[in-house]
């Protein structure tokens, strides 16, 4: 299986900073990478696929770049709804897998 | 648009078997090149990917319950389900279930499932 390693595993952060999430894969997976955010009691929300590509409805403040082993999620200026759990999780084979999560407070 | 929706006990005794449903509105099952598949979530921990199903049925496992888990499908329901059998106290999460385009979205609320006697 291919192990996803985030970090950091808590951060935080002030409303307006930009914070920067980053994702490891223990092997070569290009670009097939998610991200997914998560509120306490919710479902997990897809925000970001295919390394890069915003979701549809997802604010723009909401980024993410990297191929290979190597990727990044950014929140260009933080809001309070921003508070969450966030995943990053890969499509390269089978079985999907997922990060340990990053939970943002503020 | 399409929504999920999962269903079954929330309660579970050890040894037996897990079963639950998705119900799937807004749009056909079997339209498109979807997958459909269940993840899980224990308490205060990460997500989980347990299986998928095509609409025709061809199913994907994750090898760790492999030998635990069946996914089915009822399209004319409209609908797939879970079959994790054996459970113990590991098993007790929430267990979501997801449309799969490699990337998962929408997912169900999500239901608890305890496994207790």
């Amino acid at each position: 299986d291919i192990q996803m390693t985030q970090s950091p595993s808590s951060l935080s952060a002030s409303v307006g900073d930009r914070v920067t999430i980053t994702c490891q894969a223990s092997q070569d997976i290009s670009n097939y990478l998610n991200w997914y955010q998560q509120k306490p009691g919710k479902a997990p929300k897809l925000l970001m696929y295919d390394a890069s590509n915003l979701e549809t409805g997802v604010p723009s403040r909401f980024s993410g770049s990297g191929s290979g082993t190597d990727f990044t999620f950014t929140i260009s200026s933080l809001q309070p709804e921003d508070i969450a759990t966030y995943y990053c999780q890969h499509y390269y084979n089978l079985p999907r897998t997922f990060g340990q999560g990053t939970k943002l407070e503020i | 648009q399409v929504q999920l929706q999962e269903s079954g006990p929330g309660l579970v005794e050890p040894s037996q078997t897990l079963s639950l449903t998705c119900t799937v509105s807004g749009g056909s099952i079997s339209r498109g090149s979807f997958y459909w598949s269940w993840i899980r979530q224990p308490a205060g921990k990460g997500l989980e990917w347990i299986g998928r199903i095509y609409a025709s049925g061809s199913t994907n496992y994750n090898p760790s319950l492999k030998s635990r888990v069946t996914i089915s499908v009822d399209t004319p329901k409209n609908q797939f389900s879970l079959k994790l059998s054996s459970v113990t106290a590991a098993d007790t999460a929430v267990y979501y279930c997801a449309r799969d385009n490699d990337w998962f979205a929408p997912w169900g609320q999500g239901t608890l499932v305890t496994v207790s006697s």
